[in-house]
């Protein structure tokens, strides 16, 4: 199993640029997870998808974040506009039921 | 306000002995808890997790102890080695497979 798969891995981009950041989950997984980590803030959930639908937004920070999940095996974070605040790590996690949940290697997001 | 707490950022220990790492919590909803370890570059990974109907679950040279009245939980690492060395979060959920709330992390270093 090729564990939980983001991409890209870094990404630089410039205040006010799109940023989407991508997620594959471990096959059979039925829940994802976006987690966002800084030194301020430390790790914190942003959203959470059951079965591919959202169950709890209540994390992301501002309307300028989405997240979609079309299918059980591919989901987005999607920043607009981003702004420099928005530099972080960014972690997706999958689980299975009442499975611990399983993280990917993160994107490393710098908005200039 | 910080519902998971790890008061101490960083611990050194020397190899062979016992590391012991600290978390606080404040939600009285928390039923399960559980531990991750981070290397740089990588996401959390799993390492051990422990019930509210539990106070102490072990895993080799994993022990976790939890103390509901308290509201702390404690991971005992023994005998510690320099592998072990990286960044050790606490999370706490309503219940298992849940949203995770993490701690800010503590950095363990083991030295030879």
């Amino acid at each position: 199993d090729a564990g939980v798969i983001q991409s890209p891995r870094h990404e630089v981009t410039e205040m006010g640029q799109e940023v989407t950041l991508r997620c594959k989950p471990i096959s059979g997984h039925n829940s994802l997870f976006w987690y966002r980590q800084t030194m301020m803030r430390g790790l914190e959930l942003l959203i959470y998808f059951n079965n591919n639908v959202p169950i709890d937004d209540s994390g992301m920070p501002e309307d300028r974040f989405s997240a979609k999940m079309p299918n059980a095996s591919f989901s987005t974070l999607k920043i607009q506009p981003s702004e420099p605040r928005d530099s972080a790590v960014y972690f997706c996690a999958s689980s299975l039921s009442s499975d611990e949940q399983f993280f990917g290697p993160g994107t490393r997001l710098t908005v200039l | 306000d910080q519902q998971v707490k790890q008061n101490s950022p960083s611990l050194s220990v020397q190899e062979g002995r016992i590391s012991i790492l600290n978390c606080d919590y404040t939600n009285s909803m928390f039923d399960y808890f559980l531990w991750y370890k981070k290397y740089p570059a990588e996401g959390p990974t799993f390492l051990i997790s422990i019930s509210s109907i539990k106070d102490k679950n072990e895993d080799g040279r994993f022990t976790v102890f939890l103390n509901k009245s308290a509201k702390h939980l404690s991971l005992h690492i023994v005998p510690s080695q320099p592998g072990d060395s990286a960044v050790y979060f606490c999370a706490a959920s309503p219940n298992a497979g849940n949203m995770l709330t993490f701690g800010g992390g503590t950095r363990l270093m083991v030295k030879p």
